[in-house]
């Protein structure tokens, strides 16, 4: 089973969907979570941390369950710009050092 | 600005070479990281380095080598025995918090190795 599991997608919603991934990690002493997102051959970018309490910015919106080991976010009036693919990370601290694992990126396509 | 600059963009290594990839930044972070991207997959870490003149192998270190010299600098060589070189490259960096697990990390802007 892979650390970090996403659906690959690719998602193709018209513009001003609503969307919504998912992700699942499998350490459950993973303690910090985050989305990034990656354009096509660009470096990751940090979209948002991901709070126990749920955050969110703007239209985008991210959720944790600890006790399913589930991580969500869902982007609200898609744009676009928002065409990329939205990589899952999970941060295990050890102690000294700080590990991230990516999952595999879900594909976002936005069309007019 | 301050940023992670990694150079070259693009580079194309030869059968039985060294090859050595550069990463900067000014961001004043203590900790740095070296990952590998391959189509389909997620990153992988390569090594990462918490303090100067200290690094740790993360999960794919074989055929890698790494110093931190100085707190701006991370480079990474390529060796001759890593035999599946062709990949995207990445830097990172981030700061040393507490929990460290709470410090994202952000990236420069890769490089793209080739075998010839």
């Amino acid at each position: 089973r892979k650390e970090v599991e996403q659906d690959p997608g690719p998602f193709n919603v018209p513009e001003g969907a609503t969307v919504a991934f998912n992700c699942t990690y499998s350490n459950s002493a993973s303690q910090s979570f985050f989305w990034y997102r990656q354009d096509c051959r660009k470096e990751p970018k940090l979209l948002m941390s991901v709070y126990s309490s749920g955050n969110e910015d703007g239209r985008f919106t991210a959720q944790l369950n600890r006790a399913s080991q589930y991580i969500s976010l869902l982007i609200r009036d898609s744009k676009l710009s928002d065409s990329a693919t939205y990589l899952c990370v999970v941060n295990a601290d050890t102690g000294t050092a700080s590990k991230l694992t990516f999952g595999t990126g879900t594909r976002l396509q936005v069309t007019l | 600005d301050g940023g992670i600059t990694q150079s070259p963009k693009y580079l194309f290594r030869k059968e039985g070479q060294n090859v050595t990839l550069s990463c900067e930044q000014n961001l004043n972070h203590d900790a740095m990281y070296w990952y590998r991207q391959d189509p389909g997959q997620g990153l992988r870490l390569i090594y990462y380095s918490q303090i100067v003149n200290d690094f740790q192998k993360g999960d794919i270190a074989e055929g890698y080598s790494v110093s931190r010299e100085k707190k701006e600098s991370f480079p990474l060589t390529v060796t001759s025995a890593q035999k599946n070189p062709t990949a995207f490259y990445l830097c990172a960096s981030s700061h040393r918090g507490r929990p460290a697990s709470n410090q994202p990390q952000h990236f420069g802007d890769g490089t793209r190795l080739s075998i010839l």
